[in-house]
């Protein structure tokens, strides 16, 4: 079964440069990798996706080793308000579109 | 709708009664996944489907639990003889297409079901 594996927490300040990575060794070969963000009493919000390689949105960077077993969340010049816990979601594989959340990565931006 | 709805917000029950939650998916999504979260850990799966059909109940934690999307639409995830150990946030998503096969998209949650057993 796939599984993810993240840091538990991070701390940063305002204006560096975030990346958090995710080990994701039994992910299966069609499937994608997702990060979601989520601040305290809020669902998950979608943050970015990606197959291999390299993914850019307006909020973040999404890299993709070419096996795949990792990725690493690229989040520029954080500011206070991205303090939340973000978490990488991959799929069970096995031909079921199960997705289990891990524990997530709890990013504190500090001043 | 332009969200996903769930409904009641907060849900406060007696021990032993039935409840029932309800999920409104975006309109013309697929897949609907329920997921419960207690506080400060992540989603847990319970439950999605496809359509109207159930793909994976893999993650309902035993025979009280059981959901259902009769239409393809809305889905209602029902607890019945409820327990204290039932108490925590039910979460809804739903997403374009099968999984998170809308690429870009992934799933869209809804405010959640709170629901406290006392």
């Amino acid at each position: 079964l796939a599984k993810t594996t993240q840091p538990i927490s991070m701390d940063s300040y305002e204006g560096q440069e975030v990346n958090i990575t995710c080990s994701h060794n039994n992910i299966a070969t069609n499937d994608y990798i997702t990060w979601y963000q989520q601040f305290p009493s809020q669902g998950p919000r979608f943050i970015i996706q990606g197959y291999k390689t390299k993914v850019t949105n307006e909020v973040a960077s999404l890299f993709i080793p070419a096996d795949r077993k990792s990725s690493t969340l690229s989040l520029p010049r954080v500011s206070l308000s991205d303090t939340a816990v973000y978490y990488c979601l991959v799929g069970e594989g096995g031909g079921t579109y199960k997705y289990i959340f891990g524990t997530g990565t709890r990013l504190k931006v500090l001043a | 709708g332009a969200g996903v709805s769930q409904s009641p917000r907060y849900k406060v029950t007696k021990r032993g009664q039935d409840v029932a939650l309800r999920c409104d998916p975006i309109s013309g999504h697929v897949s609907l996944y329920w997921y419960r979260q207690a506080l400060g850990q992540g989603p847990e799966f319970l439950t999605y489907f496809n359509y109207e059909a159930q793909q994976d109940k893999s993650g309902l934690p035993n025979d009280r639990f059981s959901a259902e999307r009769p239409e393809g639409s809305i889905s209602t995830l029902t607890i019945q003889r409820t327990e204290q150990r039932d108490s925590a946030m039910y979460r809804c998503a739903s997403s374009l297409g099968p999984g998170q096969g809308a690429l870009g998209y992934g799933y869209t949650f809804g405010s959640g079901t709170r629901l406290t057993v006392v």
